[in-house]
């Protein structure tokens, strides 16, 4: 079991937003204030959407934001789109300068 | 342009081995710590293993350990991962995965393609 616990599906109609949680289960996580965000589409690799809980790459779209309260972070999507519907995964390291994955959240664009 | 490129996957017998090799170009190789992650079919992201940018540590997953060595050689920008001892639960796509540092911690930016590893007799 992961360390980080994520729903298994969400989904939301085109033009909503939705919210996935990301939420530490133990304390082997290294400040868990540094939380990333993956997008990954079927057939292809991880694209890095957030990093250090709020922070957008380059040539990533402003719907997506992130937050995180206490033991839980979360991923925003606005502006639903038919192309957002994929698996997001987060991600943080530990204290051991190992790094874990959420189990993954489907986003079911309806 | 990043580009990491993985190659060596393939169909290996159970307790069998296998190299896989990741070709980097468009970044300071040298610089930057490199990791493997993997994927099991239909199933999520597993960190593997990562070497720091002049192999000084090399960290591994728990259920990697003792069977798996993670190398690189920076004046070829090349990552390497020996497998040994594989299982049937090895069976992944291989990702080659970057790590920055982002003045605050490290994130994983940039992913190959991925090579896919079967372990089945």
């Amino acid at each position: 079991q992961s360390a980080l616990t994520q729903p298994a599906s969400v989904s939301g109609s085109p033009g909503q937003s939705i919210t996935i949680s990301c939420t530490e289960t133990t304390s082997d996580i290294d400040d868990y204030n540094f939380v990333s965000w993956y997008q990954q589409h079927p057939g292809k690799a991880p694209k890095l959407m957030i990093y250090d809980v709020s922070n957008r790459p380059s040539g990533v779209s402003n719907r997506f934001s992130a937050s995180k309260s206490g033991n839980t972070a979360s991923l925003t999507i606005s502006g639903l789109r038919a192309e957002d519907e994929a698996v997001y995964f987060c991600s943080s390291y530990t204290s051991s300068s190992t790094c874990v994955f959420g189990e993954g959240t489907k986003l079911t664009v309806l | 342009e990043v580009q990491l490129v993985e190659s060596g996957g393939g169909l290996v017998k159970p307790g069998g081995s296998l190299r896989l090799s990741c070709a980097a170009s468009g970044f300071g190789f040298s610089g930057y710590t490199m990791n493997w992650v993997r994927q099991a079919p239909g199933d999520g992201l597993e960190w593997v293993s990562s070497i720091r940018s002049t192999s000084s540590h090399v960290y591994y997953a728990d259920s990697m350990k003792g069977r798996f060595t993670t190398s690189r050689d920076n004046a070829k920008n090349s990552l390497y991962l020996q497998m040994d001892s594989l299982r049937a639960e090895d069976t992944a796509v291989y990702y080659c995965a970057r790590t920055r540092y982002t003045g605050y911690t490290e994130v994983i930016d940039y992913w190959g393609q991925g090579t896919l590893v079967t372990v089945s007799s």
